[in-house]
């Protein structure tokens, strides 16, 4: 099993472009969720979906928007990047409320100029 | 408002010389509170999940303990392969819903040989 992997790893924009991150889990996990982390921040949820075709938004959801069209899949799109969005992202996805913990992908660094 | 702060930032020990991390939180319904290891340039490991008041679980030579207000991480006769950063998280009680965890900021362990 790969578990949660996250495409692409690096990623440099410049203002105002759009770009989407793909996550991809293998472990049939209803839950998924996306975290950015920034220096002094720690980790923060973005957005997150209970499940195919469901989405919600999390503690910093602004200039974000995501899908969950596939169980499997979750993409992380960002419409008019802007340099506060310099970070990195990490995809992670768990079985539930009851479960062992939420597993995460190797993240994406996302620079934008 | 919610929050998890761990402590100390940052730790410095030498091979052997055991330790503890604190994570303390002040939140309201409390699902369950979460360790996870990060390693440099990688997404969090998951360790442990402890749920009530009391309850301890142990992985080689680190054990959590949680109370009412806070858990540890012990660290017992630490090698540097232990050198991390340790990332405390919270799942709050909010109605049912999988809302994602809330992180403190971590403490930077380095285990020196």
């Amino acid at each position: 099993n790969a578990g949660v992997t996250q495409t692409p790893k690096f990623r440099v924009l410049k203002t105002g472009q759009s770009m989407t991150l793909l996550c991809a889990q293998d472990m049939n996990h209803e839950y998924m969720y996306w975290y950015r982390q920034d220096p002094g921040m720690g980790l923060r949820l973005i957005h997150y979906s209970v499940g195919e075709g469901t989405t919600a938004k999390g503690e910093v959801p602004d200039g974000y928007n995501v899908s969950r069209l596939k169980k499997q899949n979750f993409l992380l799109g960002l419409e008019s990047a802007a340099p506060s969005q310099t970070s990195v992202y990490f995809c992670a996805s768990s079985t539930g409320l009851a479960g062992p913990g939420e597993f995460f992908g190797p993240g994406t660094r996302l620079t934008v100029l | 408002e919610d929050q998890v702060t761990q402590s100390p930032e940052a730790l410095r020990l030498q091979e052997g010389e055991s330790s503890s991390l604190n994570c303390s939180y002040t939140v309201s319904g409390l699902r369950g509170l979460f360790w996870y290891r990060q390693d440099p340039g990688k997404g969090p490991e998951f360790l442990f999940t402890l749920y009530s008041a009391g309850e301890e679980k142990e992985k080689e030579r680190l054990k959590a303990t949680l109370t009412k207000k806070e858990s540890f991480l012990h660290i017992t006769a630490p090698k540097p392969e232990d050198s991390a950063t340790y990332l405390c998280a919270v799942k709050l009680d909010s109605g049912g819903g999988a809302d994602g965890l809330t992180f403190g900021k971590g403490t930077h362990l380095i285990i020196q040989p």
